[in-house]
């Protein structure tokens, strides 16, 4: 168990729904991270969360928006997708923001198909 | 062009046999870390090395840090189905921002 959850695995939307993504760490991390996984791409840094405060935003589209309401719980709401945004979201902690050697305990991901 | 490019994208390998694969840049990292995703998982971490040509094992993987540290390669030694998987590297640059490659998909049949 890498304790890190998310909710839900498995998520078809419609290009005009509104959804969200849920992510709860139970590790006592500090650092809370949202990735985006395409099939033969690096991974992609979304946006990074220090003590709940937001401190990066990778020029994500706006139809993506954050929200850490604590340092235990991420959120991403998605609205007005498109297909190209069907992908594995990944969730992630660690100890610190910016620590070269520290682990980051991924959580089993969302897998989003926007219809 | 990616920043860190791992190769091969994918490898099919019978067990019992070994294997590479590699990670490489023109960038040098202050640390790289190595992952392994299996299908409906997130990644975990297998190794972080540090230091230009520091060499890790665990079990029958050995991971190695280039001289340079701009590259890492990671040996499997007798491969078994359950290293099937999804291998990523990810290094660290020097403002200690972490990058990731597309990884290496392997199957390893009985």
């Amino acid at each position: 168990e890498t304790g890190v959850t998310q909710t839900p695995r498995h998520l078809v939307m419609g290009m005009t729904n509104k959804k969200s993504l849920k992510c709860e760490q139970h590790l006592g991390h500090n650092a809370m991270y949202w990735y985006k996984q395409s099939a033969k791409k690096p991974l992609e840094l979304m946006f990074v969360y220090n003590f709940k405060e937001q401190t990066e935003n990778n020029s994500v589209p706006s139809r993506f928006s954050p929200e850490c309401p604590n340092s235990s719980h991420l959120f991403l709401h998605l609205h007005t997708l498109q297909p190209e945004d069907s992908a594995l979201y990944l969730c992630a902690s660690s100890p610190r923001v910016r620590g070269n050697t520290d682990t980051q305990y991924f959580g089993p991901g969302t897998r989003l198909t926007v219809l | 062009t990616q920043l860190l490019e791992q190769s091969p994208q994918f490898l099919s390998i019978q067990e019992g046999e070994n294997l590479t694969v590699y990670c490489n840049s023109s960038s040098v990292f202050s640390s790289l870390q190595w992952y392994r995703q299996e299908p409906g998982e997130g990644p975990v971490l297998l190794v972080t090395v540090v230091t230009g040509g520091e060499v890790k094992k665990l079990k029958r993987l050995t991971f190695q840090f280039g001289d340079a540290r701009k590259d890492s390669s990671l040996h499997i030694t007798a491969a078994q189905p359950g290293d099937t998987g999804l291998y990523l590297c990810a290094g660290a640059l020097n403002n200690n921002d972490m990058r990731f490659g597309a990884g290496t998909r392997l199957t390893v049949k009985p």
